[in-house]
């Protein structure tokens, strides 16, 4: 079955700081790829995602791009912010109207 | 426009008790899905509805239970609590015309079983 890895947390970092988010997948097909965040006391929220191999998703100086050799989406942002703290989540989608969740990995920006 | 709303965002309820959560998808949206988030499980899937049609069911045993009305409404019901019932259930509502779409998630429902 489809499946989602990403890298444990809690990640703390100072403001401006690169942060890296690891998640890796395992699929029967050519699932979609998709980066949700969950700021504290709100639902989830997308923040990118990517439809094929090769395709980059961007938004808010976040990117991903999709892995398929490597069946990859790492998450990426050059200079994090304080606001920036939250719960973020790798997710597949092959198609069958329904997310498969990884673990959701807590990032905590320090000012 | 208004996002997805559910109703109630707390409730506590005793095992055994029965409870139903409701869903308001955006407007013009007429897939719903149901997840529930543990700290323990994550993000798991419940059930998707369509046109008040079921498409895809997660791996939960039957007292887990969904519909959806003609207006894209939705409710799930959860019958004979247990503790581990304890969750935090969001509905998620999209155009639901493509698979793999982008999911709208309301703040959700949580739910203590004592």
């Amino acid at each position: 079955g489809n499946s989602v890895t990403q890298m444990e947390g809690p990640v703390t970092l100072s403001e401006e700081a690169f942060l890296t988010i690891n998640c890796t997948y395992t699929a029967t097909g050519y699932p979609s790829l998709f980066w949700y965040v969950q700021y504290p006391g709100e639902g989830l929220q997308l923040l990118l995602k990517a439809t094929k191999a090769d395709d980059k998703g961007s938004n808010k100086g976040f990117e991903a791009t999709y892995r398929k050799e490597t069946t990859s989406f790492h998450l990426e942002k050059g200079s994090v912010q304080v606001s920036d703290s939250a719960v973020y989540f790798c997710a597949l989608s092959e198609g069958d109207y329904k997310l498969s969740f990884g673990a959701g990995t807590t990032v905590t920006v320090r000012a | 426009k208004a996002g997805v709303t559910q109703t109630p965002r707390y409730l506590i309820k005793t095992r055994g008790q029965q409870v139903t959560l409701s869903c308001s998808p955006i407007s013009g949206h007429r897939s719903v899905s149901w997840y529930q988030q543990t700290p323990g499980q994550g993000l798991q899937f419940l059930f998707e509805y369509f046109s008040e049609t079921q498409r895809n069911k997660g791996n939960f045993p039957g007292r887990f239970s969904g519909r959806q009305f003609s207006n894209s409404r939705s409710e799930m019901n959860v019958s004979t609590l247990e503790l581990g019932d304890s969750a935090l259930y969001l509905c998620a509502s999209s155009l639901g015309q493509a698979p793999g779409g982008e999911l709208f998630f309301g703040e959700g429902s949580r739910l203590t079983v004592l």
